[in-house]
């Protein structure tokens, strides 16, 4: 498999629930993003973590929460979200360092909240 | 703080047409700027990115163009075709140095290139 993968492709949970996004990149990347799209706004960038490091925390609540086991995975922890964190999240990756590096995206999650 | 804008929110064509994309920056300090393509529920898929040092880029039927000082990019779309039709999207990459990266987008481009 190649590219960026992310799993599950929809998610519904109530706002007691904790569940957890999956990102996982087959390109060889050492940097990876989380996103949030929702209708009508710019992507919002969430978190970056470059060499498994977290290098971007853009004042995003607590109650998302990532984690980056290696530079091939990424995952978004949810706990106890509201109705507007609703939206789809996308995860992305990169080469860091000098050069010309796309940013790669998978085909995101959908989320629901009720 | 950087913003990005992009204009027209919403296009529509008849195919064959020729047809510009524009999209602008307020700060120039930047390290690149990328155009991307995304389908109705999908992610985004990269089409040209542009160095801050390159004035343009080209794949197959698009160009990209950058003018940083003026704070602008554009892109260029020959002989549109009903399958060009999505929402295309430029981001830039904020700073001047490898060591930056966060990526500011601008809310899109909505293109409907009829048959």
């Amino acid at each position: 498999e190649t590219g960026v993968t992310q799993t599950p492709r929809h998610l519904v949970m109530g706002m007691t629930n904790k569940k957890s996004l999956k990102c996982e990149q087959h390109l060889g990347h050492n940097a990876m993003y989380w996103y949030k799209q929702s209708a009508k706004k710019p992507l919002e960038l969430m978190f970056v973590y470059s060499l498994e490091e977290r290098v971007e925390n853009n004042s995003v609540p607590s109650r998302f929460s990532p984690e980056c086991p290696n530079s091939s995975h990424l995952f978004l922890h949810l706990h106890t979200l509201q109705p507007e964190d609703s939206a789809l999240y996308l995860c992305a990756s990169s080469r860091t360092g000098t050069g010309v590096s796309p940013l790669h995206f998978g085909n995101g999650t959908r989320l629901t909240v009720t | 703080k950087q913003e990005v804008t992009q204009i027209p929110a919403a296009l529509s064509v008849p195919e064959g047409e020729n047809l510009v994309l524009n999209c602008s920056f307020t700060d120039s300090a930047i390290y690149n700027l990328q155009w991307f393509r995304q389908d109705p529920g999908k992610g985004l898929t990269s089409l040209l990115l542009i160095q801050s040092s390159q004035r343009e880029q080209t794949s197959g039927r698009l160009n990209a163009s950058l003018d940083k000082s003026s704070g602008r990019s554009t892109l260029y779309i020959a002989a549109s075709q009903p399958g060009d039709s999505a929402t295309y999207l430029c981001a830039v990459r904020e700073g001047t140095t490898s060591g930056t990266y966060k990526y500011i987008f601008g809310t899109g481009t909505r293109l409907k290139v009829l048959a």
